[in-house]
């Protein structure tokens, strides 16, 4: 992995249901990895940052976990609502932070 | 507190034309990043003001430049505009130097005819 890379794209979840996606990076000179939440026509917000392998943070129904030795993160969202509706960005960090392209949550009513 | 502050929110220009957008960060913030969302495309880095210097940027071309004035405050310049060049600009403020975390601004769009 020579960038930040997060899988699916997109996925539709139905409400109530829980789901969760895959950030991956370069697991070489890790610093500390970001998750961000970006509402459609709002600005980008932040979620966790997770520095240790094994890290977990949780906010809500949104949960996070960390393993940097595979260079891997996975968010999760419990029972998930349509104000989940978002995109999920994840970074990591050196001087600066390296986005990954997102996945785009849609949480069908 | 006021958050991360953006102008203009949209602007339009034409090819070759030089475009100036601004961004005011959370007070008590010394670092500014900026980003670059275009259609269909990740956040890119731009560039990084910390303490009225220019600390790195990314992999863009020199017309992309910027400044940061003492009051911490920043603009970013984009001249010789390209048609690519149309995109969301992002503003970012942290506390001190070094990637922590960022408050985002709401952006400007971009448009280049």
């Amino acid at each position: 992995i020579l960038n930040v890379e997060q899988s699916p794209q997109s996925l539709h979840v139905q409400e109530g249901d829980s789901t969760n996606f895959t950030c991956s990076f370069p697991s070489s000179n890790f610093y500390a990895l970001h998750w961000y939440r970006w509402e459609t026509a709002k600005s980008p917000e932040a979620l966790f940052v997770m520095t240790l392998n094994g890290d977990e943070k949780k906010k809500g129904r949104i949960s996070a976990t960390l393993n940097t030795k595979e260079g891997y993160s996975y968010l999760y969202i419990k029972g998930s609502q349509p104000e989940d509706s978002a995109t999920y960005l994840c970074a990591t960090s050196d001087y600066k932070l390296s986005f990954g392209a997102g996945t785009t949550v849609t949480v069908r009513a | 507190e006021a958050g991360v502050t953006q102008s203009p929110t949209h602007l339009i220009k034409t090819r070759g034309q030089q475009a100036t957008l601004r961004c005011s960060p959370i007070s008590g913030h010394t670092s500014v990043y900026w980003y670059q969302q275009a259609l269909g495309l990740g956040l890119q880095f731009l560039l990084w003001y910390d303490e009225g210097e220019e600390r790195n940027r990314g992999n863009f071309p020199p017309r992309f430049s910027g400044r940061q004035f003492p009051n911490y405050s920043s603009e970013l310049n984009v001249n010789a505009l390209e048609l690519e060049d149309s995109a969301l600009y992002l503003c970012a403020s942290s506390f001190g130097a070094g990637a922590n975390v960022l408050t985002f601004g709401a952006g400007s769009r971009l448009t280049v005819l």
